[in-house]
């Protein structure tokens, strides 16, 4: 099973600022199967990146994922309001899928 | 537009069973993997179970392995999970996901709140 932790687990930033998440794999992650999703307090999670660096469908430009092999980061290049939330990595190239343990991005 | 609406959870005492249904529209549920995945009140989120689209390939978290059974009726457009031996470390909002191995999940239902409790 491949184990992803993130970090750090909290991130306490202003809007208008970077946000730089990790997202580190127990082993490779091949086909560049993964993914970031993001959840806000009292609904479902949502995808955000999808294959590393791709965005799924309505996110906008700010976010933007990169990495390979076994390290991943998540940038929000200038945080808007409604981004402070919970974000998890996630790994599909194999059974089990598995999940990061997440990072929680607040407001400072 | 893709729809996934689960339903069935509810407060059940320790040991009870419950049966958690999602049902699926707008893409064809046959073809693709779909899975289970919890979260409890202020943890992060938990694969528990997956089925491939034709239903012959399931697995399990080893936390559930035994006691749960998922499952799909590709008519009904409707994934299912029989959830037997519940302990009260199941409780959490239990959501269905469009996905699996080589497609992220990019859909997910509103989540349905199983309560194991005495």
């Amino acid at each position: 099973e491949i184990v992803l932790t993130q970090s750090p687990g909290t991130l306490s930033l202003s809007a208008g600022e970077r946000a730089t998440l990790s997202c580190r794999a127990s082993q490779t992650i091949t086909g560049n199967y993964l993914a970031w999703y993001h959840q806000k307090p009292g609904q479902a999670p949502r995808l955000l990146i999808y294959g590393v660096s791709r965005r799924a469908t309505g996110i906008p430009d700010r976010f933007s994922g990169s990495g390979s092999g076994t390290d991943f980061t998540l940038t929000i290049s200038r945080l808007e309001p409604e981004d402070f939330a919970v974000y998890y990595c996630q790994q599909y190239c194999n059974a089990p899928l598995t999940f990061g343990g997440g990072t929680k991005v607040e407001i400072k | 537009e893709v729809q996934l609406l689960e339903s069935g959870g509810a407060l059940v005492q320790p040991g009870g069973s419950l049966r958690l249904s999602c049902a699926a529209s707008g893409f064809t549920f046959s073809s693709i993997s779909m899975y289970w995945v919890r979260q409890a009140p202020g943890k992060g989120l938990e694969r528990v179970s997956g089925i491939t689209g034709n239903g012959v390939d399931t697995n399990y978290a080893d936390s559930v392995q035994g006691r749960f059974t998922i499952s799909r009726d590709n008519f009904k457009n409707t994934l299912y999970l029989q959830m037997n031996s519940l302990r009260v470390e199941d409780t959490a909002m239990y959501y269905c996901a469009k996905g699996g191995v080589e497609v992220p999940f990019d859909q997910w239902g509103q989540g349905t709140l199983v309560t194991v409790s005495s």
